[in-house]
């Protein structure tokens, strides 16, 4: 059974920073592709961004409004993914979701973590 | 960017009715078009993916069609269960492809 779970949310300044991470199970995360998504209250569910296997190349992709802000990493010895987020805006204020990118499915989004909430306010 | 609409934002059924959801893009998006089911609490779990396939385990009276601009989900019988938020997502230009606001279906 394919597990995701997210850790690290909470409530920060605007400016400040935070990281994110996701433990996956289930799946041979060395050779998955995943993602960051958020739900940002009242405006719906947004990519933020995507990093693919070190096998594929590790490389990274962002949502515009995150772009130099926010940077994706990974630890495959750990199953673990993560989202360094510096620079904190209201506006980044959402529930934070790992997903794998195009896992089992012709989809990009075909497993969800729970999710974990970041509240950015003063 | 492309807008992903979904209609209606609610939708009041009883156990046993069909439903049927809505979701059009703003320009084509091919058969690039998931959905996924969210209930309180828990992570969204994909059903359908290119307009019409059901992932793993979704069972069969969950249905999707469409291509192109339009596109529908249809619950046969709703169940119990199957009183949640659904999402439309189109990833024809994935990423960062684009989800819709999401349709409640409660009793």
């Amino acid at each position: 059974e394919v597990q995701l779970v997210e850790s690290g949310g909470g409530l920060v300044k605007p400016g400040g920073s935070l990281r994110l991470s996701c433990a996956a199970s289930g799946i041979i995360f060395r050779n998955a592709w995943m993602n960051w998504v958020r739900h940002v209250p009242g405006k719906g569910l947004e990519w933020v961004g995507r990093i693919k296997s070190k096998v594929d190349g590790g490389t990274t992709d962002y949502a515009a409004p995150v772009k130099g802000r926010f940077t994706i990493s990974r630890d495959d010895s750990r199953d673990t993914l993560f989202l360094q987020m510096n620079s904190l805006k209201p506006e980044d204020t959402a529930v934070y979701y790992c997903t794998t990118d195009h896992w089992v499915a012709a989809a990009p989004n075909d497993y969800w973590g729970q999710g974990t909430l970041v509240t950015v306010s003063s | 960017e492309i807008v992903m609409t979904q209609s209606p934002a609610t939708l009041s059924l009883s156990p046993g009715e069909r439903a049927t959801l809505s979701c059009r893009a703003s320009q084509s998006v091919s058969d690039k078009l998931a959905w996924y089911q969210q209930k309180r609490g828990q992570a969204p779990k994909l059903l359908i993916y290119n307009a019409s396939t059901r992932a793993t385990g979704i069972p069969a009276r969950f249905s999707g069609s469409g291509s192109g601009t339009e596109f529908t989900l249809t619950i046969s019988s709703l169940q119990s269960e199957d009183f949640a938020v659904y999402f439309c997502q189109q990833y024809d230009n994935w990423p960062p492809g684009t989800f819709g606001r999401g349709t409640k279906v409660e009793i």
